[in-house]
């Protein structure tokens, strides 16, 4: 089967870094994309990582190790704009062009 | 570039009626994905349609169905709602053959009563 593993719930304060592991187990795995969702709001698109290594973008960054099957979003200097869910997922292809969501990291950024 | 557009953004019916959703992508966007997030929970695929026709469909009972039409735009059909229903239904789109950044629209609430 098709299963990808986050934390439920991350809370760190205004100005830190904070962590969001991604664990998958997928068949025909492309690669791992994450997605911010606010409160009430639509997933808004952050990355997608197809090769192993880290990708940066702006405060954010994502990693991936497809040997292990793992990736991570980076969040640096937090800002309490960045109290969202986020959910990692892969595409499936070879004619099941979907993706498959984690069930999601509720980040809560204190002052 | 306008975005993913969705209509209604909200829709109560009750429990037996039919539920009809629908979504315009963005210009240029072949494919069309739904999804449902019911309530504290993550996205669940629903449909993938892509140059008007369905390729593939997740876990859900028949009563769940589309169209994609000559403009890419799409419809889902929500048949014999039932009380777990209930949900926000996303649509989001892609250029062909890209899966892996979809654009997501505001979403519809679906509330079955």
């Amino acid at each position: 089967g098709q299963s990808l593993e986050q934390p439920s719930e991350v809370t760190a304060v205004e100005g830190a870094i904070v962590q969001i592991n991604c664990t998958y187990q997928t068949s025909g795995f492309y690669g791992l994309s994450w997605y911010q969702q606010h409160d009430g709001g639509a997933p808004t698109f952050l990355s997608y990582n197809a090769l192993d290594g880290l990708e940066e973008t702006g405060r954010f960054s994502s990693f991936l190790s497809r040997s292990d099957s793992y990736g991570y979003l980076l969040l640096q200097e937090l800002q309490m704009k960045d109290s969202a869910s986020y959910f990692c997922a892969v595409p499936t292809s070879g004619g099941y062009n979907k993706l498959i969501f984690g069930a999601g990291t509720r980040l809560a950024v204190h002052p | 570039e306008a975005g993913v557009t969705q209509s209604p953004t909200h829709l109560i019916k009750t429990r037996g009626q039919q539920a009809t959703l629908r979504c315009s992508p963005i210009s240029g966007h072949t494919s069309v994905y739904w999804y449902q997030q019911a309530l504290g929970l993550g996205l669940q695929f629903l449909l993938w349609y892509d140059e008007g026709e369905e390729r593939n469909r997740g876990n859900f009972p028949p009563r769940f169905s589309g169209r994609q039409f000559p403009n890419y735009s799409s419809e889902l059909n929500v048949n014999a709602l039932e009380l777990e229903d209930s949900a926000l239904y996303l649509c989001a789109s892609s250029q062909a053959g890209g899966p892996e950044t979809q654009y997501f629209g505001p979403g519809t609430r679906l509330l079955v009563l």
